[in-house]
């Protein structure tokens, strides 16, 4: 059964920090990996898929990495703001096709 | 509108009542989920729909009642809750079910059941 991790659970960090997220799961059978965004009370944010066949993905100040052999996944935010304080969840599109989550990390970015 | 919108956005209910959850995708897209946000859980999947046939029930109980009359439009009946039934509904939708495809979310509902 797939199991995803995220470690640190919490994370708080002064302004302009580059700061990592990660993700671990326990079945490399995966077809992607995802990392979403969510605020208080909203929905998800999908921030970057990584294909099972890719290493990594960017947008902007994100970057996300992803190594299948050994399940493990890092969310890579460089020069961190107060905007980006949200809890952030990594999710893995199993072998049948179903997303299983991490619990998430809460991140608070201090101004 | 775009994207998935969910309706309403805060429910609260008693154990004896019937309500409905509505969500509606604008994107096209063939295959629409609901899932359960509990506090300090992470999200689970409950059911998935591809062009509006029911393809995963993930032993959710029966007094959640999924319907899906097009592969625009999803809902979640519910009738006899239970307070621990009481969490964050969220839909979602993709272009298809089978892999490699981004998951598309919807705001959510937050149901209180008292």
């Amino acid at each position: 059964k797939q199991e995803v991790t995220q470690i640190p659970a919490a994370l708080s960090v002064p302004e302009g920090e580059n700061l990592v997220l990660n993700c671990s799961f326990t079945d490399s059978a995966i077809y992607n990996l995802q990392w979403f965004r969510q605020d208080p009370g909203k929905g998800l944010t999908s921030l970057l898929l990584i294909q099972s066949s890719q290493r990594e993905q960017t947008s902007g100040r994100l970057n996300a990495s992803l190594d299948k052999s050994s399940g493990r996944s890092t969310l890579y935010i460089a020069a961190s703001q107060p905007g980006d304080s949200a809890t952030y969840l990594c999710a893995v599109e199993d072998s049948s096709y179903k997303l299983i989550f991490g619990s998430g990390t809460r991140l608070l970015v201090r101004p | 509108e775009t994207g998935v919108t969910q309706t309403p956005r805060h429910l609260v209910m008693g154990m004896t009542n019937k309500k409905s959850l509505k969500c509606e995708q604008h994107l096209g897209h063939n295959a629409m989920y609901w899932y359960k946000q509990s506090a300090k859980k992470p999200l689970e999947l409950m059911f998935v729909y591809n062009f509006k046939e029911q393809t995963e029930n993930n032993s959710v109980p029966s007094r959640f009642s999924p319907e899906c009359p097009n592969s625009s439009h999803l809902f979640l009946h519910l009738h006899t809750l239970q307070p621990e039934d009481s969490a964050l509904y969220l839909c979602a939708s993709s272009p298809g079910t089978s892999g490699a495809g981004e998951q598309y979310f919807g705001p959510g509902t937050r149901l209180t059941v008292t």
